[in-house]
């Protein structure tokens, strides 16, 4: 597609239930990122695949957080067991090579 | 480990006037550095690269300087306008892993 793009772009859930987000990266960018921000703060590093492989998973907070990306296309992140700090923007980006990131406009969890 | 600090936290301008806003970084070896411009519910949009090796990068009113050795870069906007505010950020990054990112300044332009 023309750009990333990443649903839903919004998600409320309760407390304890299973998520997942999606994101669709441009196509043929081999590089994908997880970002998570938090209200007032700048985007903070989860995941990044390179392929269909996680080259650096090292920003994952926990263990109940966990991402795919099984063609080297589409990734999802699921979060497992949801708690109300896990509420932020998820933001995914994709490139093709260092710098040239392209960023989607995010899903907002809110986790009630 | 990398720490991004920008200043000011917020800046309130009349149109017209040229600002700078600043980005510092506690590791000088990094590969890049970045210019992000984040509109409120969007994600965010790259405005200016500026690679280890290379001082300066400029792009129509946008002119981003680094200098790597003291940690410091600058984003200069010329004329600044109203559609220009937003939430500027500076990331480094150390190759193709990640992007650390500062906390953004908040810039409001009045007509």
């Amino acid at each position: 597609g023309a750009g990333v793009s990443q649903t839903p772009s919004n998600k409320v859930t309760e407390k304890g239930k299973y998520v997942e987000l999606r994101c669709d990266p441009i196509s043929g960018h081999t590089a994908l990122y997880w970002y998570r921000q938090s209200l007032g703060q700048g985007p903070e590093f989860l995941i990044y695949f390179q392929g269909t492989g996680a080259a650096d998973d090292s920003g994952l907070p926990n263990d109940r957080f966990f991402a795919v990306r099984p063609e080297g296309s589409v990734s999802t992140l699921k979060i497992q067991r949801t708690e109300r700090g896990d509420s932020a923007v998820y933001l995914c980006a994709s490139s093709l090579g260092i710098g040239g990131y392209t960023f989607g406009s995010g899903t907002r969890l809110t986790v009630v | 480990k990398q720490e991004v600090t920008q200043i000011p936290a917020a800046l309130s301008v009349p149109e017209g006037e040229n600002l700078v806003l600043n980005c510092s970084f506690t590791d000088s070896a990094i590969y890049n550095l970045q210019w992000f411009r984040q509109d409120p519910g969007k994600g965010l949009t790259s405005l200016l690269l500026i690679q280890s090796s290379q001082r300066e990068q400029t792009s129509g009113r946008l002119n981003a300087s680094l200098d790597k050795s003291s940690g410091r870069s600058t984003l200069y906007i010329a004329a600044s306008q109203p559609g220009d505010s937003a939430t500027y950020l500076c990331a480094v990054s150390a190759g193709y892993s990640t992007l650390t990112f500062g906390k953004g300044t908040m810039l409001l332009v009045s007509p």
